[in-house]
């Protein structure tokens, strides 16, 4: 079956404990993405990817750091989270420019 | 800079109720258009898709025209369901980036 996977789906941390969002797309697709959801606010662009070893930020990169060593993978990374960064965070990846994007299911991280 | 803006929500329509949901777009060249639907506790999917002026996206009932002269792709249903309560993104793509609209929930009572 065809899908973005995410790994936590939930995730419960502390202010600076340094976290990792997996995210894995079996679709051999070229572009992969990380959004964050917040109320009021939509879903905006943390960092995408437009290949291997190809990463280039979003809309809201600040405090993020991401890494592209193999197509499949597009792990999120937080060195020191921090309660702003408490969202719902979506990875999601397309075969080329101009397709449409998959979604995995989300994960919901709060920083205390 | 590019942008989309959708009618704000909540929505609550009873059954068999035409629907609705207004999106505009700010874009330099010349955008693809998407709606994408989101249920509870999941993901967001691909509900339609226009990739040039005048295009028809249509899927499930629902329907969106790509207007270039009024700058819109308004998401329209007949006769909604209560299974078609759940939020709806407006988006569009140029270049490299996808820029998504606030969303509008959706809820259709029986």
């Amino acid at each position: 079956e065809a899908q973005v996977t995410q790994n936590p789906r939930y995730l419960i941390t502390v202010t600076g404990k340094k976290l990792t969002v997996t995210c894995s797309q079996n679709m051999n697709h070229e572009y992969m993405s990380w959004y964050r959801q917040d109320p009021g606010l939509g879903l905006r662009q943390i960092y995408y990817s437009m290949n291997v070893e190809v990463t280039d930020k979003g809309d809201v990169p600040e405090g993020y750091k991401v890494s592209r060593k193999e197509k499949r993978n597009f792990p999120l990374i937080l060195e020191s989270p921090s309660p702003n960064q408490t969202s719902l965070y979506f990875c999601a990846s397309r075969l080329n420019l101009q397709g449409h994007q998959f979604f995995g299911p989300g994960t919901r991280l709060t920083v205390l | 800079g590019d942008s989309v803006t959708q009618m704000e929500g909540p929505v609550t329509l009873s059954e068999e109720a035409f629907l609705t949901i207004n999106c505009t777009y700010t874009a330099t060249g010349y955008p693809s258009l998407f709606w994408y639907v989101q249920y509870p506790g999941e993901g967001l999917q691909l509900l339609l898709k226009a990739t040039k002026a005048d295009d028809k996206g249509s899927n499930k009932g629902f329907e969106a025209t790509y207007r270039k002269e009024t700058t819109s792709f308004h998401l329209e249903k007949g006769s909604v369901q209560v299974s078609d309560s759940a939020v709806y993104f407006c988006a569009l793509i140029t270049g490299n980036q996808f820029y998504f609209g606030t969303g509008t929930s959706l809820t259709v009572i029986p």
